[in-house]
């Protein structure tokens, strides 16, 4: 199984802030990563996938990098509707494709 | 509107057992592969399950494998998740997801790879397991 690891488990930030979300795979997997955001009582949304494509819809201040084992969530500039539960998946090992531990970004 | 909803949560008793539905529209339902993710009061997200779209192959986690099924009829677009021998640790909100399979030419060769992701999820049914 491949182990995500996701750094910090939780952040404040300001609106303006740029901020950052690290996700770290226990394997190389080749830009098979994908973000997610999740508010409060509401289903996760895909933001990101192979690592860097921003879904549709998705505002251009989130963009997403990385290669190999390490990748990275960036928010260019923190908005108020921004504030989530921020999660990394792999999608190098299907079927199962497995999540980090989740990033909570909170109001500072 | 491309919409998964969840249903058949409840309250149930150690050691019993559950069915979830997850009515599926405005997709082809067939064409897709779908999969379970469930979620603990305050924990992040775990994958549970995946069927292939033709119904034709079905993985589990480690957690579930033996004790839950995963099963879907196409003809009426729908999804569903027996669970048994339920146990506190399975108490969650149980999502339904769609797999999608974005094409995309990786390195600029013209090669395209296939990069999967949950792309449509459903708004989550609870599954408590407490006396």
């Amino acid at each position: 199984d491949i182990q995500m690891t996701q750094s910090p488990s939780s952040l404040s930030a300001s609106v303006g802030d740029r901020v950052s979300i690290t996700c770290r795979a226990s394997q190389n997997i080749r830009n098979y990563l994908n973000w997610y955001q999740q508010k409060p009582g509401k289903a996760p949304k895909l933001l990101i996938y192979a690592a860097s494509i921003l879904q549709s819809d998705v505002p251009s201040r989130f963009s997403g990098s990385g290669s190999g084992t390490d990748y990275t969530l960036t928010i260019s500039s923190l908005q108020p509707e921004d504030f989530a539960t921020y999660y990394c998946q792999q999608s190098y090992r299907t079927p199962a494709l497995s999540f980090g531990g989740g990033t909570k970004v909170e109001i500072k | 509107e491309v919409q998964l909803v969840e249903s058949g949560g409840g309250l149930v008793q150690p050691g019993g057992s559950l069915k979830l539905s997850c009515s599926a529209s405005g997709f082809t339902f067939s064409n897709y592969d779908m999969n379970w993710v469930r979620q603990a009061p305050g924990k992040g997200l775990e994958w549970v399950a995946y069927i292939r779209s033709s119904g034709g192959a079905q993985f589990y986690s480690d957690s579930v494998k033996g004790r839950f099924t995963i099963s879907r009829d196409n003809a009426k677009d729908s999804l569903s998740l027996q669970l048994s021998s339920l146990s506190a640790e399975d108490t969650a909100v149980y999502y339904c997801t769609r797999a999608y399979g974005f094409s995309v030419d990786a390195d600029g060769s013209g090669l395209y790879y296939v990069f999967d992701a949950f792309d449509i999820w459903g708004q989550g049914t609870m599954v408590t397991v407490s006396s």
